[in-house]
């Protein structure tokens, strides 16, 4: 049972345009939510959260928006760098607001950035 | 930043043997530790939660016995994979949580391959 999806397996992007990752959810309990980035053969490392109180955070060129009544999260990028090329997954926790509790990982999208 | 190594990186091993992988907390005191299992082109599985001093939570499907894990200190927990088979060859990555704080920390991660 997958409750955290990323149905887009890729993503291409020109170098300067935005980039959008998508998040599907089926647990409503999750009431936080991350999004890592990972290269290959390296452990993920951590961009960016929101609590389900908020429906949107910024942070730099990283903008996640939380749509709660579609069970939805997006990952916006702009303006995207090459640099930015990676996978990129999102996860879910169900622990008050926080990452307390265990992470429910998507599949990951992977992300290229062309020049 | 917190910093979370794992060592070795990489290790390749025959069937029958068994292999310890070591998670570190360089820079900070990690209350909570993680466990994951990723197969090629997937999702980030958690295997079990860690905290010190305490028996490890293991997932449902998880075998115990089979995935030995020890959280000895507060910036160390070993994963011992007992008696290693080839369907055991995965990238294993561990996590850590400081105490009252949102995100885990990625270790690098560990390449195990089982001959």
């Amino acid at each position: 049972d997958q409750q955290v999806k990323q149905n887009s397996p890729s993503l291409s992007v020109q170098e300067g345009r935005i980039s959008i990752l998508n998040c599907d959810y089926t647990n409503s309990m999750f009431d936080y939510f991350l999004w890592y980035k990972k290269y290959p053969a390296e452990g993920p490392t951590f961009l960016i959260s929101i609590s389900s109180i908020k429906d949107k955070n910024e942070d730099g060129r990283f903008t996640v928006f939380l749509n709660k009544s579609a069970k939805h999260l997006s990952l916006h990028i702009v303006p995207s760098q090459p640099g930015d090329s990676a996978v990129y997954f999102c996860a879910a926790s169900n622990a008050g607001g926080t990452s307390y509790g265990k992470l429910t990982f998507g599949q990951g999208t992977i992300l290229t950035v062309h020049p | 930043g917190a910093v979370v190594s794992q060592h070795p990186s990489r290790v390749i091993c025959k069937s029958g043997t068994s292999v310890k992988i070591e998670c570190r907390s360089l820079d900070f005191q990690a209350t909570t530790m993680f466990w994951y299992r990723q197969f090629p082109k997937k999702s980030l599985m958690l295997m079990a939660t860690s905290n010190e001093g305490s028996k490890a939570t293991y997932e449902q499907g998880v075998e115990k016995d089979k995935f030995l894990i020890n959280h000895a200190s507060l910036t160390l927990s070993t994963l011992t994979v007992t008696s290693a088979h080839p369907e055991d060859s995965s990238f294993y990555i561990c996590s850590a949580r400081l105490a009252l704080h949102n995100e885990q920390f990625f270790g690098p991660g560990t390449r195990l391959t089982v001959l």
